[in-house]
């Protein structure tokens, strides 16, 4: 069984561009998590999508975005790029109504804002 | 508010040595608590949760973990390190199914 992919697996940008990410989840998992984890620091949750729709949001502002597709896939998009954007962001899956399971995570996209 | 905390930045410990990595929450309610483990730049693995049933949970890799309500700790433990556990841990409650909410993280290095 494939895991969670994510792609691209790294991606430069400049100030002010904008950067588009992408998850695939795992077969069967309706739940989407991106987290977004600076250099040295922990995970900081920016986003969480369920059968399509947005479900809870992170305290980040509202250049980070994103959605779900029919397929459950994910996009997450930030536009206006910072340097403080530079970053790895993680993609989870889950399914959902079990409640109580773990996340499953892919390898990230590891995002470098020039 | 539910929280994680992760007392210790940094753990180091002596390969074939017992080791723990600690861990508190702050919930409302019934703790759904996970460990995850991150390797250099790669994505977090899950390691093992607690739902209910028995304090003393089994993992992946030889660690386990024990739950204590009245501490409300959720601490990871391996009887006998091994310089391949040297990485990135995170402890993770789960906020009834709205977001995990992770720890800081602590980072584990196994001497040899």
């Amino acid at each position: 069984e494939a895991g969670v992919t994510q792609s691209p697996t790294h991606l430069i940008k400049t100030r002010g561009q904008q950067a588009t990410l992408r998850c695939s989840p795992i077969s069967g998992h309706t739940s989407v998590y991106w987290y977004q984890q600076a250099l040295g620091l922990g995970l900081q949750f920016l986003l969480w999508y369920d059968e399509g729709e947005e479900r809870n949001r992170g305290n980040f502002p509202p250049r980070f975005s994103g959605r779900q597709f029919p397929n459950y896939s994910s996009e997450l998009n930030v536009n206006a790029l910072e340097l403080e954007d530079s970053a790895l962001y993680l993609c989870a899956s889950s399914l959902l109504g079990q409640g109580i399971g773990e996340l499953f995570f892919g390898e990230g996209s590891r995002l470098t804002v020039l | 508010a539910q929280s994680v905390a992760q007392p210790e930045d940094q753990v180091n410990v002596a390969e074939g040595n017992p080791l723990t990595v600690k861990c508190t929450y702050s919930v409302s309610g019934n703790p759904y608590l996970f460990w995850y483990v991150q390797y250099p730049n790669r994505g977090l693995q899950f390691l093992l949760k607690y739902i209910t049933g028995d304090n003393l949970v089994k993992g992946s890799y030889g660690f386990e973990a024990e739950f204590n309500k009245s501490r409300t700790s959720f601490h990871l433990k391996t009887p006998s390190a091994l310089v391949s556990d040297s990485a990135l841990y995170f402890c993770a409650l789960d906020n009834y199914g709205q977001n995990f909410v992770f720890g800081p993280g602590t980072r584990l290095s196994v001497l040899p």
